[in-house]
């Protein structure tokens, strides 16, 4: 059964930093795309940022390129994002999710529990 | 960028109904649509991939269907677990949610 269990998250004030990990199980973990999507209080879901399977390659929605850095360590099949530069409007609960396929651009066949980041003063 | 448009925002049904909700893209998507369920509180579940193929577990009351730049999902004889949010999501270029529907009792 696939299962990926989150950790990290919490509140920061803005300009401050976060990780988020995402601790995969259940399936051959360096063969798959990884994603984090994210969701406002109250809104609809927002692709973040992908990493792909061996020989990573990363992409990023633009309101996050050069504050958020997604990476992974197939070694102990976990995926990080690095978060930094916090703004209020990246409050949310971020999702891990998996692909169905070492290359990005999928659909998103597993979830996470979610983890929820507030920014505020 | 790719823009999802999904209608209508919300919908009230009753069990037993049948509900179709429209996703339209700004561009052509090919099949490249996938469509997930949100109860609140929960993790977004996959309904649907490539505009029709269900997700193995999904019940088969589900169906997706389209293409280019236009798809439907519909949902038949309604039960009282789908009482739900439903988002649809292109993967053609990166990724894309429509903005939601919200599916309530009547």
């Amino acid at each position: 059964e696939v299962q990926l269990s989150q950790s990290g998250g919490g509140s920061v004030q803005p300009g401050g930093s976060l990780r988020l990990s995402c601790e995969a199980s259940g399936f051959g973990f360096s063969s798959y795309a990884m994603s984090w999507v994210r969701q406002a209080p109250g809104k609809g879901l927002e692709w973040v940022s992908s990493i792909s399977g061996s020989e990573p390659t990363t992409f990023y929605t633009d309101s996050v390129k050069g504050r958020f850095t997604i990476s992974r360590d197939n070694s102990k099949s976990m995926v990080f994002l690095e978060m930094s530069s916090l703004r209020a409007e990246d409050t949310a609960v971020y999702y891990c999710t998996k692909e169905p396929y070492s290359s990005v651009e999928n659909w998103f066949d597993s979830w996470g529990q979610g983890t929820l980041v507030t920014v505020s003063s | 960028d790719i823009q999802m448009t999904q209608s209508p925002s919300t919908l009230s049904a009753s069990v037993g109904d049948r509900v179709t909700i429209t996703c339209r893209a700004s561009q052509s998507i090919s099949y490249w649509l996938a469509w997930y369920q949100q109860k609140p509180g929960k993790a977004p579940k996959l309904l649907i991939y490539k505009a029709s193929t269900l997700q193995i577990g999904v019940p088969s009351r589900f169906s997706g269907s389209g293409s280019g730049t236009e798809f439907t999902l519909t949902i038949s004889n309604l039960q009282p677990d789908d009482f739900a949010t439903y988002y649809c999501q292109q993967y053609n270029t990166y990724y894309t949610f429509g903005q939601g529907t919200k599916l309530e009792i009547k």
